[in-house]
């Protein structure tokens, strides 16, 4: 298993510029979500997914799309970037979102590092 | 808002010490979890705890949690340079919409040889 892939792993915009981030995985996970990283912040959770065709907000979701068409898929666009959002991305996944002896732990992708100018 | 916050931000040891980190936060659980993550790497699970236990371990790492103190530490006993990490705290607090896990600012562990 690949686990959780994301792409790409660094990208540089310019403000206003549009783009998606990518996020797959291949565990059949019903929970997906991203986070973002920033300094002194610890990850703020943006969106999240429970399955298919289900998303919901999370903490810092100004300024984000996103989608879930697929089980394995769970893009992140950003609509017209800032330099506020310039950070860390991760897309994180789970088994379940409630709870269960099958787990709760969240499987990280490696990143995407953002610049916008 | 942060959930957790760790303590401390920073913290520099000699290989075979231990290491100690601590968690608090604000709200009820269900469990809360430790990820360490590697520079520039993604977040790794280490081990989750339930709010109703009170210590676990996983080879070298303990963990324990006191509810009433809402309060958890990381113990990494003999520790390695290949320890040297960010160590995150997440608490999984059970909302209408699921699983949020929110993780705490980190301490950044650095052992040296």
């Amino acid at each position: 298993n690949a686990g959780v892939t994301q792409t790409p792993k660094f990208q540089v915009l310019k403000t206003g510029q549009s783009m998606t981030l990518q996020c797959a995985q291949d565990m059949n996970h019903e929970y997906m979500s991203w986070y973002r990283q920033d300094p002194g912040m610890g990850l703020r959770l943006i969106h999240y997914s429970v399955g298919a065709g289900i998303t919901d907000q999370g903490e810092v979701p100004n300024g984000y799309n996103v989608s879930r068409s697929t089980t394995e898929d769970f893009p992140l666009r950003l609509l017209s970037a800032a330099p506020s959002q310039t950070s860390v991305y991760f897309c994180a996944s789970s088994y379940s979102p409630t709870g269960g002896k099958r787990g709760e732990k969240l499987f990280f992708g490696s990143g995407t590092q953002l610049s916008v100018l | 808002s942060q959930q957790g916050e760790e303590d401390p931000q920073a913290l520099s040891i000699q290989e075979g010490e231990n290491a100690t980190m601590n968690c608090s936060y604000k709200t009820s659980i269900n469990n809360l979890q430790w990820y360490r993550q590697n520079s520039g790497r993604g977040l790794v699970h280490l081990i989750l705890i339930r709010s109703n236990e009170r210590e676990k371990h996983s080879g070298r790492l303990r963990v324990t949690l006191d509810t009433s103190k809402k309060s958890s530490s990381l113990l990494i006993t003999a520790s390695r340079a290949a320890d040297t990490a960010s160590y995150f705290c997440a608490t999984d607090a059970r909302t209408g919409g699921g699983n949020k896990l929110t993780f705490g600012t980190g301490t950044q562990l650095k052992v040296e040889l």
